[in-house]
């Protein structure tokens, strides 16, 4: 079955680095989220890009959708100690309204 | 606007209980789904609600679980007979459309003994 995967799992940096994660997925989508969840709770949308977009900004955030690769990528930069979170990419098959969640990358960024 | 809701915010019960979990989605939210979250894990997908049916209860783990939406507003997850395996904090989403952003609420952790 289809699913996100990110990578690294765990990533630890100081604080103003930037900080990159990766999702490789398997088929096809319409489009690819990038959400974050503090805490073990409730997530938060940060970006959505379609299958047609290759890069889009939103603020410190950076997203990159290769589909040939299968693979997206997420910048932080300038990065903050409040930017600790798990970061979780969410992908649809092409066709269908379900969205697959990787297991996230959990960032820690050191004040 | 207000956002998703789910409560209780945490139950805790002993094995073999019904719990009854549930959801208030945004107003005007068609879409209505729900995750299963085991602890450092990432989101597992129990079912999805378009309206007040259910095209796809697929990721439903087994026949303990069951769903319900009345309209387009409330959902109840049911857990019947719970095993310490449910353990596990159950998010609810919703979004206007099925391939738009799926707005989150803040979970219902569930602790099993």
């Amino acid at each position: 079955s289809q699913q996100g995967e990110e990578d690294p799992q765990a990533l630890s940096i100081q604080e103003g680095e930037n900080a990159t994660m990766n999702c490789s997925y398997k088929t096809s989508i319409n489009n690819l989220q990038w959400y974050r969840q503090n805490s073990g709770r409730g997530l938060v949308h940060l970006i959505l890009i379609r299958s047609n977009e290759r890069e889009k900004h939103s603020g410190r955030l950076r997203v990159t959708l290769d589909t040939s690769k299968k693979s997206s990528s997420l910048l932080i930069t300038a990065s903050r100690a409040a930017d600790t979170a798990s970061y979780f990419c969410a992908t649809d098959a092409a066709g269908t309204y379900k969205y697959i969640f990787g297991t996230g990358t959990r960032l820690k960024v050191l004040a | 606007g207000a956002g998703v809701s789910q409560s209780p915010s945490n139950k805790v019960t002993e094995k073999g209980k019904d719990v009854e979990l549930r959801c208030d989605p945004i107003s005007g939210h068609t879409a209505l789904y729900w995750y299963r979250q085991r602890l450092g894990q990432g989101l597992e997908f129990l079912i999805y609600f378009q309206g007040n049916s259910a095209p796809d209860k697929s990721g439903l783990p087994s026949d303990r679980f069951s769903a319900e939406r009345t309209g387009e507003s409330v959902s109840t997850l049911t857990i019947q007979r719970t095993q310490q395996e449910d353990s596990a904090v159950y998010l609810c989403a919703s979004n206007r459309y099925s391939t738009d952003t799926q707005y989150f609420g803040p979970g219902t952790r569930l602790t099993v003994l």
